[in-house]
Parts: C-alpha cells; sequence; structure tokens
C-alpha cells in the first residue's frame, strides 16, 4: 500500500531554476528517505532525515520534515539536466525495519 | 559502499513459464531483503519481507504461490515468478538491510519481467 501523495506529480523547470516537490504520509514514522529514479534504472538514495529532525542538506539538496503535518519537502536548487528523473519520498515507519513505503512520486524534466 | 545485485537485469519469458530473480548483497550480510514491483510511470509498492532463514511475509494482495521468495543465505535472496503471465510484466526491484539497521538500505538496479 502507499503510504501517501507527493505533488506536483510532474514538474517542468528551466536549468538554473529550483525545483521543490512535496510529500505527505499517514502513519508515524522512524524516518523518511528521499530518491531518485531515472528512467528504467535503479534507486539512488539521496537524503535520509529522521523523525526528530526538521531539516537537512546536502549538496545542492534541502529537505524539510514536519511531522506534526507529516509532510516533508525535497528543495532542489539550481537544476541542471542531468537533475531530470523521477523523485519518490519513502518512509521507515516506527519499527525502524527497512520496510520502505514509497511516495507516488515527482517526474522531474530540467530543460537545457 | 555497500553494493546490492540483482540478476537477470532483464528477461524475457513465454507466458506459462517460471522466472527466477536473484538478489546479492555482495559486501555484507543481509539479515532482510525486501521486494518491490513497479509498473511503469507508477511507484514502487512493496511485495515482500525476506529474513534469512525463515519464511517470507507478504503484503496483502500479493498472491504468495504466485512469487516464491527464497532467502536461503545472509547474502541472496531469490524470487520466482510462477507460471508467470503478461500482467506480471514489471520492473522488480530488491533492497537489503544489515544487522543492526540504523536506516541505509541498499538497492538492486532492478530486473525487468517482460512475459510474452
Amino acid at each position: 500500500s502507499q503510504q501517501g501523495e507527493e505533488d506536483p506529480q510532474a514538474l517542468s523547470i528551466q536549468e538554473g531554476e529550483n525545483a521543490t516537490m512535496n510529500c505527505s504520509y499517514k502513519t508515524s514514522i522512524n524516518n523518511l528517505q528521499w530518491y531518485r529514479q531515472n528512467s528504467g534504472r535503479g534507486l539512488v538514495h539521496l537524503i535520509l532525515i529522521r523523525s526528530n529532525e526538521r531539516e537537512k542538506h546536502s549538496g545542492r539538496l534541502r529537505v524539510t520534515l514536519d511531522t506534526s503535518k507529516k509532510s516533508s519537502s525535497l528543495l532542489i536548487t539550481a537544476s541542471r539536466a542531468a537533475d531530470t528523473a523521477s523523485y519518490f519520498c519513502a518512509t521507515d515507519g516506527t519499527g525502524n525495519t527497512g520496510k520502505l513505503i514509497f511516495g507516488q512520486g515527482t517526474t522531474l524534466q530540467v530543460k537545457p | 559502499g555497500a553494493v546490492v545485485s540483482q540478476h537477470p537485469s532483464w528477461v524475457i519469458c513465454k507466458s506459462g513459464t517460471s522466472v527466477k530473480i536473484e538478489c546479492r548483497s555482495l559486501d555484507f550480510q543481509a539479515t532482510t531483503m525486501f521486494w518491490y514491483r513497479q509498473f511503469p510511470k507508477q511507484s514502487l509498492m512493496l511485495m515482500a519481507t525476506s529474513n534469512e532463514g525463515s519464511k517470507a511475509t507478504y503484503e496483502q494482495g500479493v498472491e504468495k504461490d504466485k512469487f516464491l521468495i527464497n532467502h536461503a543465505s545472509l547474502t541472496l535472496s531469490t524470487l520466482t515468478v510462477t507460471s508467470a503471465h503478461p500482467e506480471d510484466s514489471s520492473f522488480y526491484i530488491c533492497s537489503a538491510t544489515s544487522k543492526g539497521y540504523t536506516g541505509e538500505l541498499f538497492f538492486g538496479e532492478g530486473s525487468r519481467l517482460t512475459v510474452l
């Protein structure tokens, strides 16, 4: 079953612009993770944020987590054409088992 | 970093045949492995959780007799799609965690199954 929703479902921007994707989930979590998937390929882990954290940075990525609203956002700054991919959030429940439940995903297109 | 390898990366088979997909942890002991399937332009759906030496736990709606999962060793889990039909065509991805998991998961590259 899907944990939650992501929006937008699709996003198209110009190179250099920022891209923001949002994720909502339904149950309590231990951590929330963001992944990237290029078409037809496997998943690339981007960032993990724990339930007691509110914001995390990694290079051009900024992730926020609001457990009171059960939502997270992923911001990609100064986007590049190579950022074109699908982005998924995934939650790991309070059991902390590694059993991830994925959101619907956002398809990002960055135009050169 | 830790690596999880899936094989084959793609397979085409005839309807009615069985197909086995392997998921191997190359440099760590995977106490738990997870199997997901992904239809085109959709998200990943968890199929089952596999623990080494015990029976897999299947998610609701996943037929355990259809999707046989075996986790016989700490480095290998297999998913066998039995009597495959065209609707089983999908992208299958595994992930693995090691003992003392604290959030770091490792995903395979996925296996694309096409059933004719």
